[in-house]
């Protein structure tokens, strides 16, 4: 069964708006990713953020972790038509050692308008 | 350095009909992942390779084999094809070096239809 399920589904915005895509998962963790995937193409990875951490950044992207309510945010600033893509989360749950197995959620379609 | 490749990239089979899905990666990864891709699923697991010379199912095993040739290669293989298995597949690997390392790289895809 999914791990996480992502909210919104979809989302449309315009070029320079921000955009901010939520992830709620169901277990503890030890970590959770973002992945971005253009589409027609595999997942390319975006930023990790572990179990002890509230908030990262990398760039435009900002993620927060919230263990307490099981919830991630991405935010990314500045939105441009190349950010056009699917997002999703990913968990790595306790207890998975070391095969790096990965739980992901549904995404969400982000569509940025010139 | 080609990251992770798959072949081939499109395929259709009919029902019944046995095929198998290449991948390789050239990063000297030591995890191999086989997902499936449906509409509104996300990925899903199928089976994975932690390390070379061990295979295990993931979330939906059913119908599919695999073998990790090497420690470059992972073979996904469908016996025998039936329509709830067209789908987009993905290979991932990653480096999984201590356990520290997550992040997992993707190959391009391969989309399968099943008649």
């Amino acid at each position: 069964s999914q791990q996480g399920e992502e909210d919104p589904q979809a989302l449309s915005i315009q070029e320079g708006e921000n955009a901010t895509m939520n992830c709620s998962y169901k277990t503890s963790i030890n970590n959770l990713q973002w992945y971005r995937q253009n589409s027609g193409r595999g997942l390319v990875h975006l930023i990790l953020i572990r179990s002890n951490e509230r908030e990262k950044h990398s760039g435009r992207l900002r993620v927060t972790l919230d263990t307490s309510k099981k919830s991630s945010s991405l935010l990314i600033t500045a939105s441009r038509a190349a950010d056009t893509a699917s997002y999703f989360c990913a968990t790595v749950p306790p207890g998975s050692g070391n095969t790096g197995k990965l739980i992901f959620g549904q995404g969400t379609t982000l569509q940025v308008k010139p | 350095n080609a990251g992770v490749t798959q072949t081939p990239k499109f395929q259709v089979l009919k029902t019944g009909q046995s095929m198998t899905l290449q991948c390789a990666q050239d990063m000297n990864h030591n995890s191999m992942y086989w997902y499936r891709q449906d509409p509104g699923m996300g990925l899903r697991l199928i089976y994975y390779s932690a390390s070379e010379g061990t295979t295990d199912k993931g979330e939906v095993p059913n119908g599919y084999n695999v073998s990790r040739l090497n420690k470059r290669e992972f073979s996904l293989r469908l016996e025998s094809a039936a329509p709830s298995q067209t789908s987009v597949y993905f290979c991932a690997s990653r480096a999984g070096v201590g356990g520290l390392s997550y992040e997992q790289y993707f190959g391009p895809g391969t989309r399968l239809t099943v008649t």
